[in-house]
């Protein structure tokens, strides 16, 4: 079964410092999402991206966030200055146009640690 | 979106069926009820959705009452790999485009051998 591939799985950055999570979509899906989990809470909404371009984004994502599909199989998050409130499982999704009534496919997350 | 409360947490022995509730009173007509599971840390897995009819996949069943204020996430032979959190959320649905979900708390199941 296709999946959405998630890397690194694990990665610790320090306070400040720029960290890059990257994502593969599954090839055929032309949605694709990033969403955050904060340790002992809700799986939350980050960002929408459809043409290259965002379609719709939450309150979380700020100036601080940033993504981008640099080739035509990565989608990246990009954290510019990170904080230790930073610190959750970011989970990447894709859905494809002609099956989005049936969900969407969630990669198996990145945990990101701030120290 | 439609609010949906669920219990915090549920038992089920192994082999019999879980039963999960889900009330989504304020429902609205074109809002479809999604069911997603999240085992351990992984990512939320997709289950099933429905809008006003009975569905039935090689994963579940979704019943929803007739007036479509709750619903019941149905796993019929429940394993020790089913435990996890399960979440009810209902979204609009337009047609084909990107669409973000709300998640809540959902239930814990816990199956027990």
């Amino acid at each position: 079964e296709p999946e959405v591939t998630q890397t690194p799985s694990h990665q610790v950055t320090q306070m400040g410092q720029e960290v890059i999570l990257r994502c593969v979509p599954i090839s055929n899906h032309l949605y694709f999402y990033w969403y955050r989990q904060i340790l002992g809470q809700k799986v939350e909404f980050l960002v929408s991206f459809y043409n290259n371009e965002i379609s719709e984004k939450s309150e979380i994502f700020d100036d601080q966030f940033s993504v981008e599909r640099p080739d035509g199989s990565n989608f990246t998050l990009k954290i510019r200055s990170t904080k230790l409130e930073d610190s959750a499982m970011y989970f990447c999704a894709s859905s494809d146009p002609g099956q989005s009534m049936y969900g969407y496919t969630f990669g198996s997350g990145t945990r990101l640690t701030v120290v | 979106d439609a609010k949906t409360t669920q219990p915090p947490s549920m038992d089920c022995a192994e082999g019999r069926a879980a039963n999960l509730p889900c009330n989504h009173s304020t429902i609205s007509g074109n809002e479809y009820v999604y069911w997603y599971r999240q085992i351990h840390s992984q990512g939320p897995q997709y289950i099933i959705h429905g809008l006003k009819n009975n569905e039935t996949n090689e994963m579940a069943s979704l019943i929803i009452t007739e007036d479509r204020k709750s619903s019941t996430l149905i796993l019929p032979h429940a394993t020790l790999r089913d435990t996890a959190v399960y979440y009810c959320i209902v979204r609009p649905y337009s047609g084909a485009g990107s669409y973000q979900l709300t998640f809540g708390k959902g239930t814990k199941l816990s199956v027990i051998p």
